[in-house]
C-alpha cells in the first residue's frame, strides 16, 4: 500500500533563502507525482506535475525533482518571500490505479519578512 | 482555460439536517471528478470519484452521497448530517488527456452544529 510522508511538517525561515521541502513515497511504482500549494481556507493550486519518466520539472523559482528508485521527490523554492507562505502538500498517482491520488500531510510554510 | 466552481463557500447545518454541495467544472469535457474532505489537522481524504454521468464510486462508507448528473456537474448530498461531518470539502477534476493533473475548486466549509 502506496504512503506518502513530507518532512519537515512546519518551516519557518526568514526572506530570502532557498529552501527544499521533502516528499517520500514506499511504493516507486507511480504514475506520477504532483506538488500542490495551499493558503489558509483556499482550495488546492498545482504547482508542478512530473510524469514518472520525469527527473525535475520547473516554474519559475519552483523546482521539483524526483527520483523513483529511492521513492523520493524535493521541492526547491528559490529566493523565498512572504508570499511563498502555505502548507505545500505532495500527491502520489500510483501506476496500478490512475484515479487516485496517495496524499502527504503537507509543510507548513512560513516566510518571515 | 478550465475553471471549477463550488458552492456555497460557508456553510452552517444543525445535526441531522440534509446537505447539498455542488460542483461545477467549465472549459472541458469529460473530466473525472472527485470529491475530498480536509478535517483540521488531517490530510485529505477522497470521498467519492467520477469517471462519466451516473457513475460513482465511494471510497468511505459514511452516510454521504454522490451523484453525477451532467458531465460536468458533481454533488454531494447526505439526508442526515452528523456533527463528524464537519469539515472543508474540496471538489477536483483531472483527465487522462490532461496527463491527471488534478485541479481543485476553491472549496466549501461546512459547520454541523
Amino acid at each position: 500500500k502506496q504512503e506518502v510522508t513530507q518532512i519537515p511538517a512546519a518551516l519557518s525561515v526568514p526572506e530570502g533563502e532557498n529552501l527544499v521541502l521533502n516528499c517520500s513515497f514506499t511504493d516507486s511504482a507511480i504514475y506520477n507525482l504532483q506538488w500542490f500549494r495551499q493558503d489558509p481556507g483556499k482550495g488546492l493550486t498545482s504547482l508542478l506535475l512530473i510524469q514518472s519518466s520525469q527527473r525535475e520539472q520547473t516554474s519559475g523559482r519552483l523546482n521539483a525533482s524526483l527520483d523513483k528508485s529511492s521513492g523520493r521527490s524535493t521541492l526547491y523554492i528559490a529566493a523565498s518571500q512572504p508570499g511563498d507562505s502555505a502548507t505545500y502538500l505532495c500527491a502520489v498517482r500510483d501506476a496500478g490505479n490512475n484515479r487516485k491520488l496517495i496524499w502527504g500531510l503537507g509543510t507548513s510554510l512560513a516566510v518571515n519578512p | 482555460s478550465q475553471t471549477i466552481h463550488q458552492w456555497p463557500a460557508t456553510l452552517v447545518q444543525p445535526v441531522g439536517s440534509p446537505l447539498s454541495l455542488e460542483c461545477t467544472v467549465e472549459g472541458t469535457s469529460n473530466p473525472n471528478l472527485y470529491w475530498y474532505r480536509q478535517a483540521a489537522g488531517r490530510g485529505l481524504q477522497l470521498l467519492f470519484y467520477s469517471v462519466g454521468i451516473g457513475q460513482i464510486s465511494s471510497e468511505v462508507p459514511q452516510n454521504l452521497s454522490a451523484s453525477r448528473p451532467q458531465d460536468r456537474q458533481f454533488i454531494l448530498s447526505s439526508k442526515k448530517l452528523l456533527l463528524s461531518d464537519s469539515g472543508f470539502y474540496l471538489c477536483a477534476w483531472d483527465r487522462e488527456r490532461s496527463s491527471y493533473e488534478q485541479y481543485f475548486g476553491p472549496g466549501t466549509r461546512l459547520t454541523v452544529t
